[in-house]
């Protein structure tokens, strides 16, 4: 079983729509989870972190389910400029690694 | 500009001949490393350093190399390419080690090993 596992999608939205993420992971000794964001050809840059009581930046939410042991990432209001592939990352506490999922790649269709 | 620069951004190279991929960041992050990025299987950590002189393998180190004299660079070397090395490079740095920091990603390298 991979440590860190998405749906890879593609996920195909209408503008304006509501588009959810899930991501598991293996280890319960995961710590730190974030989301991550690349452009098509381009570096992945942070999304945002996730907290253990959920978090909400503007349109973006992110949450943290410990018992199932999976984070999730809630788009409201979809734009064509939300179009990427997003990355779930979790970090193991005591590791200095860094692990990434293969991602999830999102279209927005006008 | 805070930011992480990688040289060069595209090679092509044959078989054997040796390479090295630069990387620099301007924001005195203490922790650098390299990934890999391949379809199907995202990224991937080659190495990673916690500071000057201070390196540790990642989960794919065979066949590759990197050296931390100076803070601010950490290159990546290739003694002897192979073509199962074709990929997508990124370099990166966070303030201290991995965990709860912000990683900031260089551009990418496309390396094409013939």
């Amino acid at each position: 079983r991979k440590e860190v596992e998405q749906d890879p999608g593609p996920f195909n939205v209408p503008e304006g729509a509501t588009v959810a993420f899930n991501c598991t992971y293996s280890n319960s000794a995961s710590q730190s989870f974030f989301w991550y964001r690349q452009d098509c050809r381009k570096e992945p840059k942070l999304l945002m972190s996730v907290y253990s009581s959920g978090n909400e930046d503007g349109r973006f939410t992110a949450q943290l389910n410990r018992a199932s042991q999976y984070i999730s990432l809630l788009i409201r209001d979809s734009k064509l400029s939300d179009s990427a592939t997003y990355l779930c990352v979790v970090n193991i506490v005591g590791n200095e690694k860094l692990t990434f999922g293969t991602g999830t790649r999102l279209t927005i269709i006008p | 500009e805070a930011q992480v620069t990688q040289n060069p951004r595209y090679l092509i190279t044959v078989t054997g001949k040796k390479l090295t991929v630069t990387c620099s960041q301007n924001m005195n992050h203490e922790y650098m490393s390299w990934y890999r990025q391949d379809p199907g299987l995202g990224l991937r950590q080659i190495y990673y350093s916690m500071n000057v002189e201070v390196t540790d393998k990642g989960d794919v180190p065979e066949g590759y190399k990197v050296s931390r004299k100076e803070k601010r660079n950490f290159p990546l070397i290739l003694e002897s390419p192979s073509p199962n090395q074709t990929s997508l490079y990124f370099c990166a740095s966070s303030l201290y080690g991995q965990g709860a920091y912000e990683q900031y990603f260089g551009p990418g390298t496309r390396l094409t090993v013939t």
